[in-house]
């Protein structure tokens, strides 16, 4: 079955290490999405790539790097940098890179990220 | 003021009742609108996407409003399962990046 796998589900930091979490997708969507969801807040965009080798900043980029090397893949790193490290990730992909807002989201299960 | 705003709720309803949300958003220029449902500690799916001429899907409707600003989700016969949290989603200001803005979401308990 086609869709998006994050890894890993939970995950646990200490302050002042780097984490990266995997996305990978098998439905050939073009882009690419990283947001974070906080309690009561909506999703955040953090980062999106709308085709291999090329992304943009999203809202809440600042604390975070990501890579686009191949179309199935795009991992987050959550830096020692991100203050606030501590949420609920979420990666998602759509079938076309334009016009935007009208590509309808599939996200993966999501990561959840504690740092003690 | 927010982009997308929500009624975070709860609503709380007995089943079979109809219940309605609204969500409003401030770029009038936005043009592509969608629903989203997110149970608890999971991701988001679509619900459904709202026309500018209003579309049902089963149980549930969606309307745009464009001179208000604002889109609504209608429940109809409301069941157990609806309970879940209800994600206003509009596209943003550039329409020439994939940004998405999401509603903190409207949060639906349904009783027995």
């Amino acid at each position: 079955d086609g869709g998006i796998t994050q890894s890993p589900k939970y995950l646990f930091r200490k302050e002042g290490q780097n984490v990266t979490l995997s996305c990978e997708q098998n439905l050939n969507h073009d882009a690419m999405y990283w947001y974070r969801q906080d309690p009561g807040q909506g999703l955040r965009l953090i980062y999106y790539s709308q085709i291999v080798n090329d992304f943009q900043k999203g809202d809440i980029a600042e604390g975070y790097s990501v890579s686009r090397e191949k179309k199935e893949s795009f991992p987050l790193t959550v830096t020692s940098a991100q203050k606030n490290p501590t949420a609920f990730y979420l990666c998602a992909s759509s079938r076309d890179r334009g016009p935007a807002g009208a590509n309808v989201l599939t996200f993966g299960a999501g990561s959840r990220l504690t740092v003690l | 003021r927010k982009e997308v705003e929500q009624d975070p709720g709860p609503f709380n309803v007995p089943e079979g009742a109809t219940v309605a949300f609204n969500c409003t958003y401030s770029n009038s220029a936005s043009q592509s609108f969608f629903w989203y449902r997110q149970d608890c500690r999971k991701e988001p799916k679509l619900l459904m996407s709202v026309y500018s001429s209003g579309n049902e899907d089963g149980r549930f409707t969606a309307q745009l409003n464009r001179a208000s600003q604002y889109i609504s989700l209608l429940i109809r016969d409301s069941k157990l399962s609806d309970s879940a949290t209800y994600l206003c989603v509009v596209n943003g200001r550039s329409s020439n990046t994939g940004k998405l803005i999401f509603g903190q979401g409207t949060t639906l308990q349904v009783k027995p």
